[in-house]
């Protein structure tokens, strides 16, 4: 099946700084999603990108199909930021296959 | 509008005990799935309805798990017997037919002892 790789691991960043985060993938995919798990545990969908360049206020995606790889940019940002970072895609069918996450602490 | 509702949030039982969860999605959203958490790795899919029917169970392990999605609506997900290695958090998830976004519901946080 697909394989999701998501980088870095983790990341502690100072209130104010800025971030990118990328996730790699093994094939051609119909569905890239970006979510967020804050530390209570809900997960919020960020962003439906399987190609293009999408903004949300401080949020930023960019997914590049033919390369196979997505990033997502946070920019000043604010302890409510900190949380799992998940990249989610499908192949077909809306099976949505979850990488690893990234561990966002945002510090004050 | 309300979103995915789960109960219970936290169920702790011993193990060979059997459990149960329940899941309302949104509104008119004939998608609803049930995914795995385990702690530290991102959620794992077990099963996917259209509405009543279980279109992808390729991933829930049948011998001990079951779910059903009665009328369409509503769906709940049994373990039994449960084991010590069915310690996770157990999503649900819900998304309008053909749409891609899919809305996570709060999870329920199952320990078996």
């Amino acid at each position: 099946g697909i394989q999701v790789e998501q980088s870095p691991p983790d990341l502690i960043l100072q209130e104010g700084a800025n971030s990118t985060l990328r996730c790699n993938f093994s094939d051609s995919v119909n569905n890239l999603q970006w979510f967020h798990q804050n530390p209570w545990g809900q997960l919020i969908n960020l962003f439906y990108i399987p190609s293009g360049t999408k903004q949300n206020g401080r949020l930023s995606a960019t997914t590049v199909a033919t390369e196979r790889y997505s990033l997502l940019y946070i920019s000043s940002s604010q302890t409510t930021d900190s949380g799992v970072y998940f990249c989610a895609v499908d192949e077909y069918g809306n099976k949505l296959v979850f990488g690893a996450g990234t561990i966002l602490r945002v510090k004050s | 509008e309300a979103g995915v509702v789960q109960s219970p949030r936290y169920k702790i039982i011993e193990k060979k005990q059997p459990v149960a969860f329940w899941c309302n999605p949104i509104s008119g959203h004939n998608t609803l799935y049930w995914y795995l958490q385990n702690l530290g790795q991102g959620p794992e899919l077990l099963i996917r309805y259209e509405n009543e029917e279980a279109v992808d169970d390729s991933q829930l392990p049948k011998d001990r798990f079951s779910a059903e999605r009665l009328k369409g609506v509503d769906s709940t997900l049994k373990i039994q017997p449960a084991e010590l290695g069915d310690s996770a958090v157990y999503l649900c998830a819900s998304s309008l037919q053909g749409q891609e976004t899919q809305y996570f519901g709060p999870g329920t946080r199952l320990l078996v002892l």
